[in-house]
């Protein structure tokens, strides 16, 4: 079965850090582009980062410079490093693959929530 | 960075109904443009790519339409499972992927 599993979220003071994980299985994890997308609560989905199977990162600009996306492709892994934290980063952190055949994201995982507040 | 709108933003019909939701692209997406549907509390999930393809176990009721910069999303019967919120994704130009702010679709 294919599957993506997030954890890593949790709540975190403005300014801090947090490390996000995906664990992915059930497909060849290194052929495949991988995405984060994140979702506040009550809000639509934004699209917060990608790595291509080569390892090249892509970030739009509200989180470029704070977020960093890599992948480990021996242990099926992807990861979002998420520096200096603002409120408005909370939202829940869904991993995605991404099939360059449709163009579209084919599998996501449940997501992980993180919450920045004091 | 194209900008995706779509419409309305929320919509209420009745079981049976044929429902429509529009895509408009800022630029021309070719048909570039692919369907999602969310569930209250479920993840996103893949209804149609390229703007006309249905997904794989993906009902029949749900159509797409579209290319250049107008995209046509239906379900030609709504079903009781259908409410939830629908969102349009562009890809023709990458990075970013770009979504469309959502349909939120009720039952009346």
């Amino acid at each position: 079965e294919v599957q993506l599993v997030e954890s890593g979220g949790g709540l975190v003071q403005p300014g801090g850090s947090l490390r996000l994980s995906c664990a992915a299985s059930g497909f060849t994890f290194s052929t495949y582009d991988m995405h984060w997308v994140r979702q506040a609560t009550g809000k639509g989905l934004e699209w917060v980062s990608a790595i291509g199977t080569s390892g090249d990162p892509y970030y739009p600009g509200s989180v470029k410079g704070r977020f960093t996306i890599s992948r480990e492709n021996a242990k099926n892994s992807l990861y979002l490093q998420l520096n200096s934290l603002r409120a408005g980063d909370t939202a829940i952190y869904y991993c995605a693959r991404y099939s360059s055949r449709r163009g579209a994201l084919d599998v996501w995982g449940k997501g992980t929530t993180v919450t920045v507040s004091s | 960075d194209i900008q995706m709108t779509q419409s309305p933003s929320s919509l209420s019909a009745s079981v049976g109904d044929r429902v429509t939701i529009t895509c408009q692209a800022s630029q021309d997406i070719n048909n570039y443009l692919n369907w999602y549907q969310q569930k209250p509390g479920k993840t996103p999930k893949l209804l149609i790519y390229d703007a006309s393809n249905l997904e794989t176990g993906v009902p029949s009721r749900f159509s797409g339409s579209g290319s250049g910069t107008d995209f046509t999303f239906t379900i030609s019967s709504l079903q009781p499972e259908d409410i939830g919120t629908y969102y349009c994704q562009q890809y023709h130009y990458l990075p970013p992927i770009t979504f469309g702010q959502g349909t939120r679709l009720e039952i009346q």
